[in-house]
């Protein structure tokens, strides 16, 4: 089991461009989940999807940020004409019961 | 809605000594609770899980979690850490039937030589 994995685990991106995060939930989890973690606003919630459609996207930005799975082995983030307020880590994760398990994160950088 | 404070943001002790992080909830019920940790360039770790039953749970490098339904509380603690054990600490609830994890603002722990 290699748990959640995330791609890339680094990205640099300069203001205006476009953004694609991906996710591989571990094999077999019903629930995948993204959040952002920032120093100020600490670990924040963004969207969640069970058996692959979309349940809450709560946390979103709504105007940039948008969310996909399209199969059960991934699910992407996708974030349009970033901003220097975007730069975050964005974490990645899934679960079968209570438990969520967590990828690596990928550390997004908006130049 | 549920909430996850941790009161401490740093909290700094010596090699060998005992660790207590802290943590209070607010939920109306009694939530699934978690204790993860981060190390550098890490994404989160589970070290433990309270769902029901022994308020005192065991989790991984000798971790242990009190569950106190009284007093909202759900705090960490080991015996004896080490250096290795220097990271950040976050406390966690998700609802019981629910689905979002709500995160405490996290506790940086220094273990000094």
């Amino acid at each position: 089991n290699a748990g959640v994995i995330q791609t890339p685990r680094h990205k640099v991106t300069g203001k205006g461009q476009e953004a694609t995060l991906w996710c591989e939930p571990i094999s077999g989890h019903s629930a995948v989940f993204w959040y952002r973690q920032t120093i100020v606003q600490g670990l924040e919630f963004l969207t969640y999807f069970r058996n692959q459609a979309p349940i809450d996207d709560s946390g979103m930005p709504k105007e940039r940020f948008s969310a996909q799975m399209p199969n059960q082995s991934h699910s992407t983030l996708k974030i349009q004409s970033t901003q220097p307020q975007d730069s975050a880590v964005y974490l990645c994760a899934s679960s079968l019961g209570a438990e969520v398990f967590f990828g690596k994160g990928t550390r997004l950088t908006v130049v | 809605a549920q909430s996850v404070t941790q009161p401490d943001a740093r909290v700094t002790v010596s090699e060998g000594a005992s660790l207590q992080l802290r943590c209070k909830y607010s939920y109306s019920a009694t939530p699934y609770l978690f204790w993860y940790v981060q190390y550098p360039r890490q994404g989160l770790q589970l070290l433990l899980k309270y769902y029901s039953g022994d308020p005192v749970v065991q989790g991984v490098n000798s971790f242990e979690a009190e569950f106190s339904k009284s007093n909202s509380s759900f705090h960490l603690q080991k015996a004896s850490v080490h250096w290795s054990d220097s990271a950040v600490y976050f406390c966690a609830l998700r609802r019981t039937g629910g689905y979002k994890v709500v995160f405490g603002s996290g506790t940086r722990l220094l273990v000094s030589p």
